[in-house]
């Protein structure tokens, strides 16, 4: 069973041009989540979709930053347009039911110049 | 709102030495703890967790005990291998269990 897979792995962007990361989680899993890791920070948590409807997106930084799961599959977060500050790692992760184990993408390394 | 301290890294220690991290939370409620571990080029993985108080999570040779009197969740092995090497991140999610709060992790290098 193929687990959550990230791309890009690594993507470096220059500030203020655009970037999309997508995530494709374990097949059968309703639940998806993003988070990111700041200057080897605490992980922080972005949002949380269950299916393609946004169960919470409390932890989104503003509104330059868009996360879309059309059709309930596979996610993308886009940045638009990129500032310094965003850089970082981008972790996807996935789970079948409410309260159980994610399990969590490799992450996307994004550096903004 | 819910919060995760853990110690500072880096942690270097030599094959077969003991480890600690320590784990400290601040939430409301009753929270489920856990313990992730991310090595070289690789995703996070879960390491270990603990439902509720006194439980002690355990693998892989790693075992932390969920306390609720200090609020702590410290993870310990006996002997850590060069394996090992990784960071490890202390955790927690509330009785929603729609996200996970996760400390700033903490870096262990072992050395041969």
């Amino acid at each position: 069973e193929a687990g959550v897979t990230q791309f890009p792995s690594h993507s470096v962007i220059e500030k203020g041009q655009t970037v999309t990361l997508r995530c494709d989680p374990i097949s059968g899993h309703d639940n998806l989540y993003w988070y990111r890791r700041v200057m080897g920070k605490e992980i922080k948590f972005l949002l949380h979709f269950v299916k393609e409807s946004k169960q919470d997106e409390s932890g989104m930084p503003n509104n330059r930053f868009l996360a879309e799961r059309t059709g309930g599959t596979y996610s993308t977060l886009k940045v638009q347009p990129a500032e310094l500050e965003d850089s970082g790692v981008y972790f996807c992760a996935s789970s079948q039911v409410l309260g159980e184990k994610l399990f969590f993408g490799s992450g996307t390394q994004l550096s903004v110049l | 709102g819910d919060s995760v301290t853990q110690m500072e890294g880096p942690v270097t220690l030599s094959e077969e030495a003991f480890l600690t991290i320590n784990c400290t939370y601040t939430a409301t409620g009753y929270p489920s703890l856990f313990w992730y571990v991310q090595y070289p080029g690789e995703g996070l993985q879960l390491l270990l967790k603990a439902t509720k108080a006194d439980d002690k999570g355990s693998n892989k040779g790693f075992e932390a005990t969920y306390r609720k009197e200090t609020t702590s969740f410290h993870l310990e092995k006996g002997s850590v291998q060069v394996s090992d090497s990784a960071v490890y991140f202390c955790a927690l999610s509330d009785q929603s269990y729609d996200k996970v709060i996760f400390g700033p992790g903490t870096s262990l290098s072992v050395i041969p």
